[in-house]
């Protein structure tokens, strides 16, 4: 089983639409999770980090299930400038990333 | 913010040759440095972890004589894929952090393609 596994879409939306994915991760010991983002043959740049109690910034809000081992990211009115592959991080002494999930938006 | 270079940005070279790839980083003094490796549609996987003056520390499966990693400095990383191949191409990224377990600041990467 891989340590952190994401549903690699493509999540197509409109503009203006609200889009929301998961990702699981194995190590029920893991402490410290983020979200990353990816634009085409970029480096990946940290969008967010995912606190225990969800957090919130501007339109992404980042939630953390411990229970079930995963964690999510919702954007609320989508910009087609969002459009990029969002990597889940797990930081257990090492970053693991998943393999990214992308979101295509449209006008 | 902290900012991470690397160079070259992309890299074409033929089957059997070395190919230098340097990471650094330009407005702090980076102890820890990461080299990950990314194919396509794939996650950036990590390589090895190298500290100043130490030395790398490489994942499962990453043989250290084939991808030499030198952090001479508190700037300066290099990776060396030696004698490279078809399969060696991917895309190359370091990231630099003030001490293991801080935040990872991201270079831009190098595209290497082996002919």
């Amino acid at each position: 089983r891989k340590e952190v596994e994401q549903d690699p879409g493509p999540f197509n939306v409109p503009e203006g639409a609200t889009v929301a994915f998961n990702c699981t991760y194995s190590n029920s010991a893991s402490q410290s999770f983020f979200w990353y983002r990816q634009d085409c043959r970029k480096e990946p740049k940290l969008l967010m980090s995912v606190y225990s109690s969800g957090n919130e910034d501007g339109r992404f809000t980042a939630q953390l299930n411990r229970a079930s081992q995963y964690i999510s990211l919702l954007i609320r009115d989508s910009k087609l400038s969002d459009s990029a592959t969002y990597l889940c991080v797990v930081n257990d002494y090492k970053l693991s990333f998943g393999a990214g999930t992308t979101v295509t938006v449209r006008a | 913010g902290a900012v991470v270079s690397q160079h070259p940005s992309w890299v074409i070279c033929k089957s059997g040759t070395s190919v230098k790839i340097e990471c650094r980083s330009l407005d702090f003094q980076a102890t820890t440095m990461f080299w990950y490796r990314q194919f396509p549609k794939q996650s950036l996987m990590l390589m090895a972890t190298s500290n100043e003056g130490s030395k790398a520390t490489y994942e499962q499966g990453v043989e250290k004589d084939k991808f030499l990693i030198n952090h001479a400095s508190l700037t300066l990383s290099t990776l060396t894929v030696t004698s490279a191949h078809p399969e060696d191409s991917s895309f190359y990224i370091c990231s630099a952090s003030v001490a293991e377990n801080y935040e990872q600041y991201f270079g831009p990467g190098t595209r290497l393609t082996v002919t």
